[in-house]
């Protein structure tokens, strides 16, 4: 347990429903991040939010909307999804991303398929 | 571009046996170097964290090195056991961002009894 869980851990969505991702954090932490693993590729970052304000957004199409109500809580809310976006999607939360490197702590991650 | 290769993607051994895993980034210029660990259908843990001015870093049987001028980073992991197979991700904090990361793809570990 590494204080970041996610739920579901499992999802399969046709490409036009609308679900969303959950993430929460009990490590006190002010960060959270989306990231996606697809198969074959390195984990590639989706989203930055410090202190509930999104400070990254990498160039990802809007059918993936987040939204962070509070510094422990944070949600990929997901729509018109492409079979090419089936992959884990993990969260991670840190310290506040100013002032030094920060470690940042990962979820299990959502397994979602898309069809 | 910061690029992260890991090499070998997968690699198979008996147990107790001693191996190495390798990473390499294109540009030296990295504030630190991390390694993970992903079971199957889970999330990262961290290794390891080697800062950008530290040569090696020791864990258990773990012990991980970097090369900073080189570009490249191993793992070591001694009297390998099953319970060490795991998928194992370098990833390098680099650039203008405290908390980007740049992942590799990961080397596939199995550890045989």
């Amino acid at each position: 347990e590494t204080g970041v869980t996610q739920t579901p851990r499992h999802l399969v969505m046709g490409m036009t429903n609308k679900k969303s991702l959950k993430c929460e954090q009990h490590l006190g932490h002010n960060a959270m991040y989306w990231y996606k693993q697809s198969a074959k590729k390195p984990l590639e970052l989706m989203f930055v939010y410090n202190f509930k304000e999104q400070t990254e957004n990498n160039s990802v199409p809007s059918r993936f909307s987040p939204e962070c109500p509070n510094s422990s809580h944070l949600f990929l809310h997901l729509h018109t999804l492409q079979p090419e976006d089936s992959a884990l999607y993990l969260c991670a939360s840190s310290q506040a991303v100013a002032g030094g490197r920060k470690t940042q702590y990962f979820g299990p991650g959502t397994r979602l398929l898309v069809l | 571009k910061q690029e992260v290769t890991q090499i070998p993607a997968a690699l198979s051994v008996p147990e107790g046996e001693n191996l190495v895993l390798n990473c390499s980034f294109t540009d030296s210029a990295i504030y630190n170097l991390q390694w993970f660990r992903q079971d199957p259908g889970k999330g990262l843990t961290s290794l390891l964290l080697i800062q950008s001015s530290q040569r090696e870093q020791t864990s258990g049987r773990l012990n991980a090195s970097l090369d900073k001028s080189s570009g490249r980073s191993t793992l070591y992991i001694a009297a390998s056991q099953p319970g060490d197979s795991a998928t194992y991700l370098c990833a390098v904090n680099s650039g203008g961002s405290n908390y980007k990361l740049t992942f590799g793809k990961g080397t596939l570990l199995t550890v045989n009894p």
